[in-house]
């Protein structure tokens, strides 16, 4: 079946800029998703990425896919205090219509001052 | 408002209660899922329905059951809790007709079973 998979931490100081990876194993997946968890709520749509786009750009978030690799990566440029969160990679499998998003296990983002 | 409610926000109960959480949407979509997460195990699927007459299991639907009520409904239910149920709980929506299965959280419910 498919997976998504992402390392489970990631610690940066602030200003410096943030790489978060993912990897997934659905060479057909259409769209794929990057949500964010802040402490104590649930998860917020960051952005996504149709697959036939390289890269994407959103003020300081910048999404790269890497279909030949099935890598997806989301920098986060200036990285302040308030992106301390943790973040979920997700993908659409190539039956989209009928089966739902799979989930990473989300990668916990600490900034330090 | 929130577009995706969830009731309650946080429940504690004993061992072998029924528990029901509820939740609601006003976003219109046709989909509605529930999902679990725990610390390091990332969100686990229970159960989801792309319409009011279609349930479907997820990956853990064990001790678990649910209702569709409604487009905008779908209640979660366990029929006798145990402690190992203790989690994180959300529901998400999302629409047959929008991009890919984008899916749109409710803010979760906090349960502890003693």
């Amino acid at each position: 079946g498919e997976d998504v998979e992402q390392s489970l931490f990631l610690s940066v100081r602030e200003g410096d800029s943030s790489v978060i990876n993912c990897t997934y194993t659905d060479s057909s997946s259409t769209y794929l998703y990057w949500y964010k968890q802040e402490p104590g709520a649930g998860l917020q749509l960051l952005t996504y990425i149709f697959s036939n786009m390289d890269m994407k750009q959103d003020q300081r978030l910048t999404v790269l896919l890497n279909k030949k690799d099935k890598h997806l990566s989301l920098r986060i440029a200036d990285t302040q205090t308030g992106d301390s969160a943790i973040y979920f990679c997700a993908e659409t499998p190539w039956n989209s219509g009928n089966t739902p998003l799979v989930f990473g296990k989300g990668t916990r983002l600490s900034v330090i001052a | 408002d929130a577009d995706v409610t969830q009731t309650p926000r946080n429940r504690i109960t004993k061992t072998g209660k029924r528990i029901m959480l509820e939740c609601s949407q006003t976003k219109g979509h046709d989909r509605m899922y529930w999902y679990r997460q725990d610390p390091g195990l990332g969100l686990r699927l229970i159960y989801y329905s792309f319409d009011v007459k279609d349930i479907n299991k997820g990956e853990i639907s064990d001790g678990y059951s649910v209702s569709r009520q409604a487009q905008a409904k779908f209640s979660l239910s366990l029929e006798s809790a145990i402690p190992n149920q203790t989690a994180l709980y959300f529901c998400a929506t999302s629409s047959s007709q929008g991009v890919g299965d984008t899916q749109y959280f409710g803010p979760g419910t906090r349960l502890t079973v003693l």
